[in-house]
């Protein structure tokens, strides 16, 4: 069975500097991966994914996200943090094959001005 | 807007109540989700309907009668809710058949029990 771990509840960042929210995975075979994000009150919104190919990932808002493969991981990133980027942050994997998208428990990301 | 459109934004129901939440998408796709989205816990999968058929039911209680009419609509029944009840219910749907499609969000119903 798949799962997504994301160790960190909440980081904390100064406006300017880069940020790191971090994710770990477990699946069977090739794994599909995604970040979401989500704002106050608000469904989850689509940041970037994941298939094949080159394992840095460039998606919305200036965000990037690192697959790699012998660390099972696929943290985000972003060089420099905004304050409008504070939200909550979801890793989210699936397997080949029909299988149902796994979300982790979300990280708090807190950028101050 | 994403595509998927849920109604009600907000709903007040008391424990005796019955009501109805709503999720369309616009988007062809033939997957739909229900999730329930609480303070400090996990997302939680509730129900899944793939081309129509309930595939999955997480051990929710029957008090979530989930109904998929057609590919592009998707209720939620309730019915006597207690107020742990109360959370964000948010749809999605996907494309089955292509495992990197990525799964498109409504913004949610947020449920109150009172």
């Amino acid at each position: 069975a798949q799962s997504v771990a994301q160790p960190e509840d909440q980081v904390n960042v100064a406006e300017g500097n880069p940020l790191t929210v971090k994710c770990t995975y477990s699946v069977s075979g090739n794994p599909y991966l995604f970040w979401y994000v989500q704002y106050p009150n608000r469904g989850l919104q689509f940041l970037l994914k994941y298939i094949t190919g080159d394992n840095l990932v460039k998606g919305s808002y200036g965000f990037e996200a690192e697959f790699n493969k012998s660390q099972t991981s696929f943290h985000l990133k972003k060089p420099s943090a905004l304050v409008s980027d504070s939200a909550l942050y979801f890793c989210a994997v699936r397997g080949t094959g029909f299988q149902k998208l796994v979300f982790g428990t979300g990280t708090r990301l807190l950028v101050s001005p | 807007e994403t595509g998927v459109t849920q109604t009600p934004r907000h709903l007040v129901m008391g424990m005796t109540n019955k009501k109805s939440l709503k999720c369309e998408q616009h988007l062809g796709h033939n997957a739909m989700y229900w999730y329930k989205q609480s303070a400090k816990k996990p997302l939680e999968l509730m129900f899944v309907y793939n081309f129509k058929e309930q595939t999955e039911n997480n051990s929710v209680p029957s008090r979530f009668s989930p109904e998929c009419p057609n590919s592009s609509h998707l209720f939620l029944h309730l019915h006597t809710l207690q107020p742990e009840d109360s959370a964000l219910y948010l749809c999605a749907s996907s494309q089955v058949e292509q495992g990197e499609s990525r799964y498109t969000f409504g913004s949610g119903t947020r449920l109150t029990v009172v």
